[in-house]
């Protein structure tokens, strides 16, 4: 199984451009989520979905928007990039009868 | 609000040189404090679940135990390949949003040979 995989693993972006952080998971979970890893501040959730054509906001939503249209993928859109938005985006993803989360290895996005 | 504090921010061991990494909790309705270990450049992997105070967990060199207010990393006998950044989370009860995690901001392991 390759679990949580999220693309691209580093990306360039200049305040005001748009882009979509890809995230899939093979493993039937239920729920998805992202969160966004800063320094010093843990990880910190931004949206999540508990099933296909089911999203909400987490604790730092602004700027990010989500879909679910299908189980496996769960992706990410900043609209208008902002340097704020610089961080490393993480997907997690985990069965709804289960609290354990599996990670994705992470997506590095500087915003110039 | 729930939070999570962990201390010290960084630490450094000489291998052999046990050691415990602190995690301080407030939550409202505690489901379950969770360890995770991340290596640099990559996602957060799962170590421990612990679910009420007085339960503990080994795994290798690790073990975890949980009180009311704060859990500890125990790390007996560390080598180099436990140089990481471990985590620490706690769910609560009335979580809707999807088994959200509140996570501190983890602890900085370094192990010389």
């Amino acid at each position: 199984n390759a679990g949580v995989t999220q693309t691209p693993k580093f990306q360039v972006l200049k305040t005001g451009q748009s882009m979509t952080l890809q995230c899939a998971q093979d493993m039937n979970h239920e729920y998805m989520s992202w969160y966004r890893q800063d320094p010093g501040m843990g990880l910190r959730l931004i949206h999540y979905s508990v099933g296909a054509g089911i999203t909400d906001q987490g604790e730092v939503p602004n700027g990010y928007n989500v879909s679910r249209s299908t189980t496996e993928d769960f992706p990410l859109r900043l609209l208008s990039a902002a340097p704020s938005q610089t961080s490393v985006y993480f997907c997690a993803s985990s069965l709804a009868g289960a609290n354990v989360l599996t990670f994705g290895a992470g997506s590095r996005l500087t915003v110039l | 609000e729930d939070q999570v504090t962990q201390s010290p921010e960084a630490l450094r061991l000489q291998e052999g040189e046990s050691s415990s990494l602190n995690c301080s909790y407030t939550v409202s309705g505690l489901r379950g404090l969770f360890w995770y270990r991340q290596d640099p450049g990559k996602g957060p992997e799962f170590l421990f679940t612990l679910y009420s105070a007085g339960e503990e967990k080994e795994k290798e060199r690790l073990k975890a135990t949980l009180t009311k207010k704060e859990s500890f990393l125990h790390i007996t006998a560390p080598k180099p390949e436990d140089s990481a950044t471990y985590l620490c989370a706690v769910q609560a009860w009335n979580n809707n949003a999807g088994n959200m995690l509140t996570f501190g901001g983890g602890t900085r392991l370094m192990v010389k040979p």
